[in-house]
């Protein structure tokens, strides 16, 4: 089973730039999740969908951060313009959707950004 | 709103010796519980996680975790660990609507 694709794995650029990262979940997972992870410190969530529909968006900086999954399948992170505490590694994750059940998030090797 | 505790920010420990990676949590609804490990330069890897109905959980390296509802801990244990158990330690809490939150991780230091 492929895992979760993500690309590019690393991306250097200078501030007030924009920049976009890719992702392609799980085959058949409904729910896919952005976390930014910061050099030292643990995932944050940005932005969680469920299909197509954003179902907490609560801490995205929505002035320059936007996210879409157009046919609830993969989706697209994008930064504009970046500021120098933007670097840090953008994660990716998809799960099965159950509200129920103990399903897992099954991470991307994620985004490195630098921005400088 | 459900958050997660990590008080440790690193754990050094002797190859062989028993480690405890201490997690807390607060919730108002039942949560789910993770851990994740990752290694250097690498993605999150579920290393165990908890299944209603049995408060102690395995991995299949030798981690286990036990559930501990009166005092909101998921605290992880290994009685031997070995050099390329070294990396990134992160507990998680989902609740049924599948948010979840990430500890601020302990970082595993093994060392001969």
């Amino acid at each position: 089973e492929a895992g979760v694709a993500q690309s590019p794995r690393y991306k250097i650029i200078e501030k007030r730039q924009s920049v976009a990262f890719w992702c392609n979940p799980i085959s058949g997972h409904a729910t896919l999740y952005w976390y930014q992870q910061i050099l030292g410190q643990g995932p944050k969530l940005l932005i969680q969908f469920q299909n197509n529909g954003v179902v907490d968006d609560s801490q995205l900086p929505k002035d320059r951060f936007s996210a879409e999954r157009l046919k609830g399948v993969d989706s697209t992170l994008k930064i504009q313009p970046a500021k120098l505490e933007d670097s840090a590694v953008y994660l990716c994750a998809s799960s099965l959707y159950s509200r129920d059940k103990n399903t897992e998030a099954f991470f991307g090797q994620g985004t490195r950004l630098t921005v400088v | 709103a459900q958050s997660v505790t990590q008080l440790d920010s690193q754990v050094p420990v002797f190859e062989e010796a028993p480690v405890e990676l201490r997690c807390n949590y607060s919730s108002s609804v039942s949560v789910y519980l993770f851990w994740y490990v990752q290694y250097p330069n690498q993605g999150l890897q579920l290393l165990l996680k908890y299944l209603s109905g049995s408060t102690l959980v395995e991995s299949i390296n030798g981690f286990e975790a036990e559930f501990n509802k009166s005092q909101t801990s998921f605290h992880l244990r290994k009685p031997s660990v070995h050099i390329s158990d070294t990396a990134e330690y992160f507990c998680a809490v989902r609740t049924g609507f599948q948010k979840l939150v990430f500890g601020t991780g302990t970082r595993l230091l093994v060392s001969p």
